[in-house]
């Protein structure tokens, strides 16, 4: 089973700043076959990047995402109030899919 | 627009058997899509339990294999979760899920569209 750690756990910005989340994975993710999640208290996930760096249906391109093997990056390179929230990565190169543990983008 | 819809009871005793069932409105859960059921522990990550097509072909997380059995019922356009032999580790919210794409060997993807969740509590 890969193992995603994410980072940093909490990410304190202010509006308009720069967010840089990281994802790593315990072996490497075959064909960057990774995605991203927004989830916001009290709703489901949303799902924002796939593909390592295709953006979903109506995602701002505020959002992007790189990486290859075992680092993968979501960019938010501008913080809009709304995307104050947690981030989830996840990877479906291999059985079983697994989800990393979070990280936290709050308001400084 | 595709809407996902989860029922079923929100409180089960130990040792017994959850069952939730997702509801597809706004398309036809018979198109080339795989299913799934993810969890979420109160304050904690997401955990993938198990996908199916509506051809009725699963994968299952190995964590939780001997316990989970999803199954798909086209005429209702519904899929549904059982998962056996609770303990109080198994409550969480429980998400059903669209996959967006997958591969015929390789299995279920992403996620692309999501219901709103449903908690089920495991306690006496």
């Amino acid at each position: 089973e890969i193992v995603l750690t994410q980072s940093p756990g909490t990410l304190s910005l202010s509006p308009g700043e720069r967010a840089t989340l990281s994802c790593r994975a315990s072996q490497s993710v075959s064909s960057s076959y990774l995605a991203w999640y927004q989830q916001k208290p009290g709703q489901a996930p949303r799902l924002l990047i796939y593909g390592a760096s295709s953006r979903a249906s109506g995602i701002p391109d505020r959002f992007s995402g790189s990486g290859s093997g075992t680092d993968f990056t979501l960019i938010i390179s501008r913080l809009e109030p709304e995307d104050f929230a947690v981030y989830y990565c996840q990877q479906y190169g291999s059985s079983p899919l697994t989800f990393g543990g979070g990280s936290k983008v709050e308001i400084k | 627009q595709l809407q996902l819809q989860e029922s079923g009871p929100g409180l089960v005793k130990p040792s017994e058997t959850l069952s939730l069932t997702c509801t597809v409105s706004g398309g036809s859960i018979s198109r080339s899509y795989y299913w799934g059921w993810i969890r979420q522990p109160p304050g904690k990550g997401l955990e993938w339990m198990g996908s199916i097509y509506y051809s009725g072909n699963t994968y299952y997380n190995p964590s939780l294999k001997s316990r989970v059995t999803i199954s798909v019922d086209t005429s209702k356009n519904q899929f549904s979760l059982k998962l056996s032999s609770l303990t109080a580790a198994d409550t969480a919210v429980h998400y059903c899920a669209r996959v967006g794409d997958f591969d015929w060997l390789r299995g279920p993807y992403y996620f692309d569209f999501w219901g709103q969740g449903i908690l089920v509590t495991v306690s006496s």
